[in-house]
C-alpha cells in the first residue's frame, strides 16, 4: 500500500492498494478528532472520529490511529477504490464549537 | 432526516447587491455554523450559533450578517461584498457544541463580480 510518514498535500494510490493519510495536530488540549472527505463541488463528509482516550478506531474500510505522544493522527483506507478520490481533512477540537482543520491531502486513485 | 441543506447552490452577485444564503437542518441539532472555504484550502469558521444565539464571531467583516430565525434555520445576509469574498460558503450543524461532530451541507458557491 501507499503511505506517507509526513503530511503531504497529494497522494496517488493504485486501485485496490491500501492508503495511509497522515496529519499532525497542534494542540495538546484537543480531545476529539475527526476525518472528513470532500469530493469536488461538495461539502466535507464525516468519515470517522476518535476521542483522546482511544488510540485506534475502525469503521467500514477505514481505520483511524491516534498517537498523542507525538500529536499524530492517521487515516488508513483499505482496498482503495476510485470513489475514494477526494480531499481528506483531519480536524481537531481545541475548544468547544471550534474545529481546527489540517491543510488537507488530495488522494487520487489510479485505475 | 440526516442532512444539512443549503440554497442556492450557486450565486453570482455584484458588489452593490444584497443577497442571502440559507441553511436548514432537521436533525434537532442546537449548534449551527457558517464556514468560508477558498479553493484548495480548509474551511475557515465564520460564525457559530448555539441555541439560536450567536456565540462566536471570528472577526468577520460586517458585510456578512448571520441570522438564526429558529433552531432549524440559519441565514447569512450579504451586502456590499468584494470580489475576494468569492468562495464556497458551508453551513454545518452539530447536536450541541461541546466536542460534537459537525455535519456539513453541500455549500453555496458564491461569485462576486
Amino acid at each position: 500500500g501507499e503511505s506517507v510518514g509526513l503530511h503531504l498535500p497529494t497522494l496517488s494510490v493504485q486501485e485496490g492498494d491500501n492508503s495511509i493519510i497522515n496529519c499532525a495536530y497542534s494542540n495538546s488540549a484537543s480531545d476529539y478528532f475527526i476525518w472528513y472527505k470532500q469530493e469536488s463541488g461538495k461539502g466535507p463528509q464525516f468519515i470517522i472520529d476518535i476521542r483522546s482516550n482511544m488510540d485506534k478506531r475502525q469503521g467500514q474500510r477505514v481505520t483511524v490511529l491516534l498517537n498523542k505522544t507525538v500529536k499524530h493522527l492517521s487515516l488508513q483506507i483499505a482496498a482503495t477504490q476510485p470513489g475514494d478520490s477526494a480531499v481528506y481533512f483531519c480536524a481537531e477540537t481545541p475548544n468547544d464549537y471550534k474545529l481546527s482543520f489540517g491543510a488537507g491531502t488530495t488522494v487520487t486513485v489510479r485505475a | 432526516d440526516t442532512e444539512v441543506t443549503q440554497t442556492p447552490k450557486h450565486l453570482v452577485m455584484g458588489m452593490t447587491n444584497k443577497k442571502s444564503l440559507k441553511c436548514e437542518q432537521h436533525m434537532g441539532h442546537r449548534a449551527m455554523y457558517w464556514y468560508k472555504q477558498k479553493a484548495k484550502k480548509p474551511p475557515e469558521l465564520m460564525f457559530v450559533y448555539s441555541y439560536e444565539k450567536l456565540s462566536i464571531n471570528e472577526s468577520v467583516p460586517s458585510r456578512f450578517s448571520p441570522e438564526c430565525p429558529n433552531s432549524s434555520l440559519l441565514n447569512l445576509h450579504l451586502h456590499a461584498l468584494q470580489p475576494e469574498d468569492s468562495a464556497l460558503y458551508l453551513c454545518a450543524s452539530s447536536p450541541d457544541g461541546e466536542t460534537d461532530t459537525q455535519y456539513f451541507g453541500p455549500g453555496t458557491r458564491l461569485t462576486v463580480l
